[in-house]
């Protein structure tokens, strides 16, 4: 079965930039059928869909328009894990982040564990 | 992007109450809805994909409705594992949107 495994640091300082790490087992990045996608949990947004990567004969974006300018989304197929990368944070970033794995029709069946990240000095 | 209105926000029920959670889009999005529950410190968990399908596993007191841009999830009868917040998620089109969340409480 497929299962994501999450990783990357917990506390980020503010103007510095948030990493964290997908690992996919059971399953393909380059997958035809799916797209991986990030979203986040914080108390005060709830849940907020950040962005996703697919491939499908070449490799897509797509970005949610409040982290667009900041966000980058990288797959890589050495490794067969996707990447999220979060420019200029702002305490306003600290939530869970969770990578999910998309189905056809666009359900999130599979989701990471999800990784608290912090953004302060 | 296409806001998704969801609604209560909260709600105390009791067990065996039957209650219902909507969740309304800004424009169509014919039934690519989807409904999660999530409970303190997991990720989400599917329960209800293309509106109305039941996600394998799931007690069919769970059930999804709707179409276009007005949806609902129902629970028959609310058992204690169910108190929870549960989310609706529109796959349409990018951006993809949750709704707001509804935390459903003991009574």
């Amino acid at each position: 079965q497929v299962q994501l495994q999450q990783s990357g640091p917990g506390l980020v300082k503010p103007s510095q930039t948030l990493s964290l790490t997908c690992a996919i087992s059971g399953d393909s990045v380059s997958s035809n059928s799916a797209a991986w996608n990030w979203i986040r949990l914080s108390s005060s947004r709830g849940l907020e869909w950040l962005g996703r990567t697919y491939y499908r004969s070449q490799w897509y974006n797509d970005y949610a328009l409040s982290v667009k300018s900041r966000m980058t989304i990288n797959a890589d197929t050495s490794k067969n894990q996707v990447s999220l990368q979060l420019n200029s944070v702002t305490p306003e970033d600290t939530a869970v982040y969770y990578c999910a794995r998309e189905y056809s029709a666009g359900p999130f069946r599979v989701w990471g564990q999800g990784t608290l990240v912090t953004v302060s000095s | 992007d296409n806001q998704m209105t969801q609604s209560p926000s909260s709600l105390s029920a009791s067990v065996g109450d039957r209650v219902t959670i909507t969740c309304r889009a800004g424009h169509t999005i014919r039934n690519y809805l989807n409904w999660y529950q999530q409970k303190p410190g997991k990720a989400p968990k599917l329960l209800i994909y293309a509106a109305s399908s039941l996600e394998s596993g799931v007690p069919s007191r769970f059930s999804g409705s709707g179409s276009g841009t007005d949806f609902t999830l129902t629970i028959s009868s609310l058992q204690p594992e169910d108190f929870a917040t549960y989310y609706c998620h529109q796959s349409y089109n990018p951006p993809y949107t949750f709704g707001q969340g509804t935390k459903l409480e003991i009574k």
